[in-house]
């Protein structure tokens, strides 16, 4: 089975710097979708950017970014320019192949991300 | 933008009674999903749910767990008999078919947060 491992329980930042989230999994496929999903305060559960395995290139989402390392498996999100409202809890996420068209999401623990104005 | 909709979206009841959450997936998406976050915890997988039956399920979804989609439109999570355990968020998601132009992203609720006094 597919384990995603989060290994900081929380972060903090300084306003306007950059901070990088780690984020480890284990899997035999070759073949999945990567995810960070925000969870601010009110709970609901924010995409904040993907990455399918089969690309070399790391996604890029306005001030958020990855850095895939799939020999690694390795998921790290940066948030550069921090803002007060990036403060939540973040979620790393594994999906494995889209054949079977229904396969569920994989989440880590979570890191609690803090900004300090 | 569509938006899965969750139904209530906090509940409180006495240990013992029956609950159903309700969820309104987006409507052109085939495959729903329901999880559950415990205060504090990861979010867990609990059933997912594909031409009006269930695809998978995780050991957290036991007997005293049912999914239904009743008129084409709803999605629901019934409890019957509640416990005391079994206070949490849960979250509704739904994803699209897998192929094509899929994103991959399976699409959240804002959650019901269930009480069991």
């Amino acid at each position: 089975a597919q384990t995603v491992t989060q290994s900081q329980p929380e972060m903090s930042v300084q306003e306007a710097e950059t901070v990088t989230l780690s984020c480890t999994y284990d899997t035999s496929e070759s073949d999945y979708y990567l995810f960070w999903y925000k969870q601010p305060p009110s709970r609901q559960m924010i995409l904040v950017i993907r990455q399918e395995a089969y690309k070399q290139q790391n996604a890029t989402e306005n001030r958020f970014s990855v850095n895939f390392q799939k020999a690694a498996k390795s998921f790290s999100l940066k948030i550069s320019d921090s803002q007060l409202g990036d403060a939540a809890m973040y979620f790393c996420a594994y999906r494995t192949s889209l054949n079977s068209g229904n396969t569920p999401l994989v989440f880590g623990k979570g890191t609690r991300l803090s900004v300090i104005a | 933008e569509p938006e899965v909709t969750q139904t209530p979206s906090h509940q409180v009841t006495q240990m013992g009674q029956e609950v159903i959450l309700r969820c309104v997936p987006i409507s052109n998406h085939l495959y729903f999903y329901w999880y559950r976050q415990i205060l504090g915890q990861k979010v867990e997988f609990l059933v997912s749910f594909y031409n009006n039956e269930i695809s998978e399920k995780s050991e957290i979804f036991d007997d005293q767990f049912s999914v239904e989609r009743p008129d084409g439109s709803n999605f629901t999570l019934k409890i019957r008999s509640t416990k005391l355990e079994d206070s949490a968020m849960y979250f509704c998601a739904s994803s699209d078919n897998g192929r094509g132009h899929s994103t991959g992203e399976l699409f959240f609720g804002e959650g019901s947060r269930l009480t069991v006094l």
